[in-house]
């Protein structure tokens, strides 16, 4: 079954700052999605990314996938208080089975 | 368009009962898959349905069932309840099958075991 590990497990940093939040994964690839998570409530989708080297921006939100395509970066310019939640990194695997990362929780501090 | 949809938002039951869950995806979307949120195991695949078919399912137990409607509602039960049911249950709808597009997510029901 496919893995995905998250680093680190919670950040707090400071508004305005920049931060990234890795997710690897322990097989290649297909399709991976990022999802954000109000405490206690549903998920948000973020962005998707198929291809090994995509990279798609939202605002100030940057998602990288790289060319090995066992990788993600997720990354935040000029952090907000309304960037807090949990960010969670998921894929499908050839099982079309989907399966979500084990989480970062982000605090911003204003 | 509506979102997901879940009912109840917050369930309380005792050891040893079961309990329904409900998710009326949006509209259009045939595929609805449930997960199961707890602090310590995280988000985890329960099963997916589509055109009414059970299509995967997770490493659960099979106290844990479900079933799609001709409208795409979905229903998810739990027989037997233990205490480690206690959790966050999210349900999700997409066009497709999950893994070909993204999917939307209802606010989840709280269910607490006692």
């Amino acid at each position: 079954s496919q893995e995905l590990e998250q680093s680190p497990q919670s950040l707090i940093v400071q508004e305005g700052k920049n931060l990234t939040i890795n997710c690897t994964s322990s097989k290649t690839l297909y399709g991976l999605y990022w999802y954000k998570q109000k405490y206690g409530e549903g998920l948000i989708f973020l962005m998707m990314l198929q291809k090994g080297g995509e990279e798609k921006s939202h605002e100030k939100i940057t998602a990288k996938l790289d060319e090995k395509k066992q990788q993600s970066s997720l990354h935040i310019t000029a952090s907000q208080p309304s960037h807090a939640g949990i960010y969670l990194c998921g894929a499908d695997d050839t099982g079309n089975q989907f399966y979500f990362g084990t989480g970062t929780s982000l605090t911003v501090i204003p | 368009k509506a979102g997901v949809t879940q009912t109840p938002r917050y369930l309380i039951k005792t050891r040893g009962q079961q309990v329904t869950l409900s998710c009326s995806p949006i509209s259009g979307h045939r595929s609805v898959s449930w997960y199961q949120q707890t602090p310590g195991q995280g988000l985890q695949f329960l099963f997916e349905y589509f055109s009414e078919t059970q299509r995967n399912k997770g490493n659960f137990p099979g106290r844990f069932s479900g079933r799609q409607f001709s409208n795409s509602r979905s229903e998810m039960n739990v027989s037997t309840l233990e205490l480690g049911d206690s959790a966050l249950y999210l349900c999700a709808s997409s066009p497709n099958l999950q893994g070909d597009n993204e999917q939307f997510f209802g606010p989840g029901t709280r269910l607490t075991v006692l």
